[in-house]
Protein backbone atom coordinates (compact mmCIF):
# COMPACT_ATOMS: atom_id res chain seq x y z
CA UNK A 1 0.00 0.00 0.00
CA UNK A 2 1.31 3.55 -0.27
CA UNK A 3 2.42 5.25 2.62
CA UNK A 4 1.91 8.54 3.14
CA UNK A 5 4.21 10.48 5.66
CA UNK A 6 3.43 14.10 6.90
CA UNK A 7 5.82 16.21 8.32
CA UNK A 8 6.02 17.98 10.69
CA UNK A 9 3.77 16.07 13.27
CA UNK A 10 3.04 19.51 15.47
CA UNK A 11 3.70 23.21 14.27
CA UNK A 12 2.84 25.89 15.77
CA UNK A 13 2.61 29.25 14.13
CA UNK A 14 1.78 33.08 15.10
CA UNK A 15 -1.04 34.70 13.78
CA UNK A 16 -0.70 36.20 10.33
CA UNK A 17 1.97 34.06 9.52
CA UNK A 18 2.54 31.40 7.04
CA UNK A 19 2.49 27.79 7.52
CA UNK A 20 3.48 24.92 4.87
CA UNK A 21 2.30 21.36 6.12
CA UNK A 22 4.16 18.41 3.77
CA UNK A 23 3.04 15.52 2.40
CA UNK A 24 5.21 12.77 1.17
CA UNK A 25 3.73 9.79 -0.45
CA UNK A 26 5.97 6.20 -0.92
CA UNK A 27 5.33 6.42 -4.63
CA UNK A 28 3.68 8.47 -7.58
CA UNK A 29 0.03 9.28 -6.81
CA UNK A 30 -0.45 11.33 -9.59
CA UNK A 31 -2.12 14.67 -8.29
CA UNK A 32 -5.06 12.18 -6.70
CA UNK A 33 -4.21 13.76 -3.39
CA UNK A 34 -6.48 15.63 -0.92
CA UNK A 35 -6.24 17.46 2.10
CA UNK A 36 -8.65 17.63 4.94
CA UNK A 37 -9.26 19.47 8.30
CA UNK A 38 -10.30 17.54 11.32
CA UNK A 39 -10.83 20.22 14.81
CA UNK A 40 -11.37 18.60 18.27
CA UNK A 41 -14.29 16.50 18.47
CA UNK A 42 -15.19 17.22 14.67
CA UNK A 43 -15.41 15.28 11.39
CA UNK A 44 -12.88 16.21 9.19
CA UNK A 45 -13.29 18.72 6.41
CA UNK A 46 -12.46 18.71 2.70
CA UNK A 47 -9.69 21.34 1.93
CA UNK A 48 -8.56 20.83 -1.12
CA UNK A 49 -8.94 18.00 -3.75
CA UNK A 50 -6.95 17.25 -7.19
CA UNK A 51 -3.80 18.77 -4.81
CA UNK A 52 -4.31 21.92 -5.51
CA UNK A 53 -8.33 22.21 -6.06
CA UNK A 54 -9.97 24.25 -3.44
CA UNK A 55 -13.16 23.13 -1.92
CA UNK A 56 -16.52 25.06 -2.27
CA UNK A 57 -16.49 28.18 0.30
CA UNK A 58 -12.82 27.52 1.64
CA UNK A 59 -11.06 30.61 2.16
CA UNK A 60 -8.30 31.28 -0.29
CA UNK A 61 -5.49 31.87 2.44
CA UNK A 62 -5.38 27.92 2.09
CA UNK A 63 -3.44 26.39 -1.49
CA UNK A 64 -2.14 23.20 -1.97
CA UNK A 65 0.37 22.37 -4.66
CA UNK A 66 2.09 19.13 -5.79
CA UNK A 67 2.30 16.58 -7.81
CA UNK A 68 4.01 12.80 -7.69
CA UNK A 69 5.11 12.63 -4.12
CA UNK A 70 5.57 15.60 -3.14
CA UNK A 71 2.54 17.67 -1.69
CA UNK A 72 2.35 20.93 0.16
CA UNK A 73 -0.90 22.53 2.07
CA UNK A 74 0.09 26.03 2.38
CA UNK A 75 -2.00 28.58 5.12
CA UNK A 76 -0.36 32.05 3.68
CA UNK A 77 -1.97 34.08 7.09
CA UNK A 78 -2.88 31.85 9.60
CA UNK A 79 -5.92 33.12 12.10
CA UNK A 80 -6.80 31.32 14.82
CA UNK A 81 -9.85 29.50 13.60
CA UNK A 82 -7.05 27.58 11.76
CA UNK A 83 -5.93 25.53 14.87
CA UNK A 84 -6.83 21.56 14.19
CA UNK A 85 -5.16 18.81 12.17
CA UNK A 86 -4.44 18.56 9.21
CA UNK A 87 -4.36 15.04 6.90
CA UNK A 88 -3.65 13.99 3.41
CA UNK A 89 -5.02 11.19 1.55
CA UNK A 90 -4.52 9.88 -1.73
CA UNK A 91 -7.13 8.17 -3.89
CA UNK A 92 -4.82 6.99 -6.31
CA UNK A 93 -4.57 3.37 -5.56
CA UNK A 94 -6.26 0.85 -3.23
CA UNK A 95 -6.61 1.00 -0.27
CA UNK A 96 -6.90 4.43 -0.33
CA UNK A 97 -4.55 5.61 3.01
CA UNK A 98 -3.70 8.91 4.91
CA UNK A 99 -1.12 10.37 6.51
CA UNK A 100 -0.46 10.05 10.19
CA UNK A 101 -1.73 14.28 10.71
CA UNK A 102 -0.06 17.56 10.94
CA UNK A 103 -1.26 19.65 14.14
CA UNK A 104 -1.57 22.98 14.15
CA UNK A 105 -1.12 24.99 17.02
CA UNK A 106 -1.45 29.02 17.23
CA UNK A 107 1.73 30.56 18.95
CA UNK B 1 -27.56 20.59 1.84
CA UNK B 2 -25.80 17.68 2.35
CA UNK B 3 -26.14 15.38 5.42
CA UNK B 4 -24.86 12.55 6.56
CA UNK B 5 -26.31 11.30 10.17
CA UNK B 6 -24.57 8.55 11.80
CA UNK B 7 -26.27 6.39 14.39
CA UNK B 8 -25.17 6.21 18.11
CA UNK B 9 -22.29 5.15 20.32
CA UNK B 10 -22.13 1.11 20.77
CA UNK B 11 -20.43 -0.76 23.32
CA UNK B 12 -20.13 -4.24 22.47
CA UNK B 13 -18.17 -7.52 24.14
CA UNK B 14 -15.50 -8.68 22.19
CA UNK B 15 -16.38 -11.58 19.58
CA UNK B 16 -19.73 -9.75 18.73
CA UNK B 17 -20.72 -7.76 15.91
CA UNK B 18 -21.53 -3.62 15.46
CA UNK B 19 -23.72 -2.51 12.65
CA UNK B 20 -23.99 1.53 12.04
CA UNK B 21 -25.92 3.20 9.71
CA UNK B 22 -25.79 6.30 7.84
CA UNK B 23 -28.46 8.13 6.80
CA UNK B 24 -28.00 10.83 3.87
CA UNK B 25 -30.07 13.85 2.95
CA UNK B 26 -29.64 16.66 0.39
CA UNK B 27 -28.67 14.94 -2.39
CA UNK B 28 -29.83 12.05 -5.18
CA UNK B 29 -28.47 8.95 -2.87
CA UNK B 30 -27.92 6.82 -5.65
CA UNK B 31 -25.35 9.24 -7.68
CA UNK B 32 -22.03 8.65 -4.92
CA UNK B 33 -19.99 5.89 -3.51
CA UNK B 34 -20.01 5.24 0.60
CA UNK B 35 -16.79 4.93 1.66
CA UNK B 36 -16.46 4.08 5.60
CA UNK B 37 -13.24 5.01 7.39
CA UNK B 38 -12.37 4.73 10.64
CA UNK B 39 -9.94 6.36 13.37
CA UNK B 40 -8.90 4.83 16.74
CA UNK B 41 -8.35 7.03 19.83
CA UNK B 42 -5.53 9.79 18.86
CA UNK B 43 -4.45 7.71 15.64
CA UNK B 44 -4.79 8.85 12.17
CA UNK B 45 -7.68 7.25 9.27
CA UNK B 46 -7.69 3.78 8.54
CA UNK B 47 -9.85 3.07 4.80
CA UNK B 48 -12.08 -0.10 5.73
CA UNK B 49 -14.10 -0.08 2.19
CA UNK B 50 -16.50 1.44 -0.03
CA UNK B 51 -19.80 0.85 -1.77
CA UNK B 52 -21.37 1.85 -4.85
CA UNK B 53 -25.17 3.18 -3.83
CA UNK B 54 -26.31 2.43 -7.15
CA UNK B 55 -25.43 -0.75 -8.10
CA UNK B 56 -24.24 -1.92 -4.40
CA UNK B 57 -21.08 -3.18 -5.60
CA UNK B 58 -18.49 -3.54 -2.88
CA UNK B 59 -14.63 -3.38 -1.98
CA UNK B 60 -12.78 -3.85 0.93
CA UNK B 61 -9.87 -3.21 2.42
CA UNK B 62 -8.06 -6.47 2.77
CA UNK B 63 -7.50 -6.53 6.27
CA UNK B 64 -11.18 -6.77 6.90
CA UNK B 65 -12.03 -9.28 4.29
CA UNK B 66 -14.27 -11.58 5.86
CA UNK B 67 -15.13 -9.40 8.81
CA UNK B 68 -16.77 -6.13 6.66
CA UNK B 69 -20.36 -5.92 5.36
CA UNK B 70 -21.41 -2.88 3.67
CA UNK B 71 -25.11 -2.25 2.29
CA UNK B 72 -27.77 -0.05 1.69
CA UNK B 73 -31.41 0.43 1.45
CA UNK B 74 -32.07 3.46 -1.27
CA UNK B 75 -35.90 3.65 -0.04
CA UNK B 76 -34.33 5.30 2.85
CA UNK B 77 -31.21 6.83 1.57
CA UNK B 78 -29.22 5.11 4.06
CA UNK B 79 -25.66 3.22 3.93
CA UNK B 80 -25.19 0.28 6.75
CA UNK B 81 -21.59 -0.74 7.92
CA UNK B 82 -21.51 -4.04 9.92
CA UNK B 83 -18.54 -5.27 11.44
CA UNK B 84 -18.10 -8.62 13.03
CA UNK B 85 -15.81 -10.67 15.27
CA UNK B 86 -14.98 -7.32 17.70
CA UNK B 87 -12.07 -7.46 19.26
CA UNK B 88 -10.73 -4.22 21.32
CA UNK B 89 -8.29 -3.01 18.83
CA UNK B 90 -11.13 -2.31 16.67
CA UNK B 91 -12.58 0.90 19.39
CA UNK B 92 -12.90 3.85 17.21
CA UNK B 93 -14.98 6.26 15.81
CA UNK B 94 -16.14 4.97 12.69
CA UNK B 95 -17.27 7.45 9.77
CA UNK B 96 -18.97 7.34 6.53
CA UNK B 97 -17.86 9.50 4.04
CA UNK B 98 -19.34 10.44 0.81
CA UNK B 99 -16.81 10.11 -2.52
CA UNK B 100 -17.72 11.44 -6.10
CA UNK B 101 -17.75 8.94 -8.72
CA UNK B 102 -15.23 10.85 -10.60
CA UNK B 103 -12.22 10.99 -8.50
CA UNK B 104 -12.92 9.91 -5.71
CA UNK B 105 -12.28 12.20 -3.09
CA UNK B 106 -14.27 12.76 0.20
CA UNK B 107 -16.80 15.53 0.29
CA UNK B 108 -19.04 14.90 3.12
CA UNK B 109 -18.45 13.28 6.10
CA UNK B 110 -20.71 11.79 8.86
CA UNK B 111 -20.26 13.06 12.46
CA UNK B 112 -18.93 9.62 13.77
CA UNK B 113 -20.17 6.60 15.80
CA UNK B 114 -17.76 5.83 18.59
CA UNK B 115 -17.72 1.93 18.77
CA UNK B 116 -16.40 0.79 22.44
CA UNK B 117 -15.53 -3.04 22.99
CA UNK B 118 -14.40 -4.14 26.35
CA UNK B 119 -15.21 -6.77 27.87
Amino acid sequence: EIVMTQSPATLSVSPGERATLSCRASQSVRTNLAWYQQKPGQAPRLLIYGASTRATGLPVRFSGSGSGTEFTLTISSLQSEDLATYYCQQYNAWPRTFGQGTKVEIK
Amino acid sequence: QVQLVQSGAEVKKPGASVKVSCKASGYTFTDYYMHWVRQAPGQGFEWMGRINLNSGDTNRAQKFQGRISMTRDTSISTAYMELSGLESDDSAVYFCVRAVLIGNWYDYWGQGTLVTVSS
